[in-house]
């Protein structure tokens, strides 16, 4: 299957500062993005879809100027934690899309990113 | 009613047993269906996609009804590194995004 990378796998931060996640697709190019979020024993949950050259679209209770969104490029999709609290603290897991011939797709993760904030 | 409902086990059997999981969807627009397994701690990784009746890989077979709206995955002589929660997924056209189950615990003993 197709890869993608995340970095960092994981982010000890002070409350009150600025968390960069970035999501990488590495053999495909990926113009759907998404990111979730999972906290222990829970199933994912999506935060937002990131389309590249175009504004994300948040799910409803997310947030859009806390968790900043970019996807400037078919490979690369950002996730920006801001002014991170304890509360935020929790798995991030980037998702991208990799259509397939005859118009099916596969969507794959990437390692997840376990932010803490302290 | 949750969109993707899957009964979250833990499903114990010893190694080279048959374990089958069920799932159910409430869209009936769902347009494909996926088969997710995931580690603790871990991200999800793509076990089947099923776009139509079924799929078969290897020990694993995923079957469709779409006129009862369930999605089943059948584990033929598991492993213990089957061990692991299973996600079941469907995908809607409408929202264009994926639709997670809550996922089913599988512990494979020796």
């Amino acid at each position: 299957g197709a890869v993608v990378s995340q970095h960092p796998s994981w982010v000890i931060c002070k409350s009150g500062t600025s968390v960069k996640i970035e999501c990488r697709s590495l053999d495909f190019q990926a113009t759907t993005m998404f990111w979730y979020r999972q906290f222990p024993k829970q199933s994912l949950m999506l935060m937002a879809t990131s389309n590249e050259g175009s504004k994300a679209t948040y799910e409803q209770g997310v947030e859009k100027d806390k968790f900043l969104i970019n996807h400037a490029s078919l490979t690369l999709s950002t996730l920006t934690v801001t002014s991170a609290h304890p509360e935020d603290s929790s798995f991030y897991i980037c998702s991208a899309r990799d259509y397939l011939a005859g118009g099916n797709y596969e969507q794959y993760f990437g390692p997840g990113t376990r932010l803490t904030v302290t | 009613r949750k969109e993707v409902e899957q009964d979250p086990g833990p499903f114990n059997v010893p190694e080279g047993a048959t374990v089958a999981f069920n799932c159910t969807y409430s869209n009936s627009a769902s347009q494909s269906f996926f088969w997710y397994r995931q580690d603790c701690r871990k991200e999800p990784k793509l076990l089947m996609s099923v776009y139509s009746s079924g799929n078969e890989d290897g020990r694993f077979t995923a079957q469709l009804n779409r006129a009862s709206q369930y999605i089943s995955l059948l584990i033929r002589d598991s492993k213990l590194s089957d061990s692991a929660t299973y996600l079941c997924v469907a995908f809607s056209g409408g929202y264009n995004k994926l639709i997670f189950g809550a996922g089913t615990r599988l512990a494979v003993h020796p």
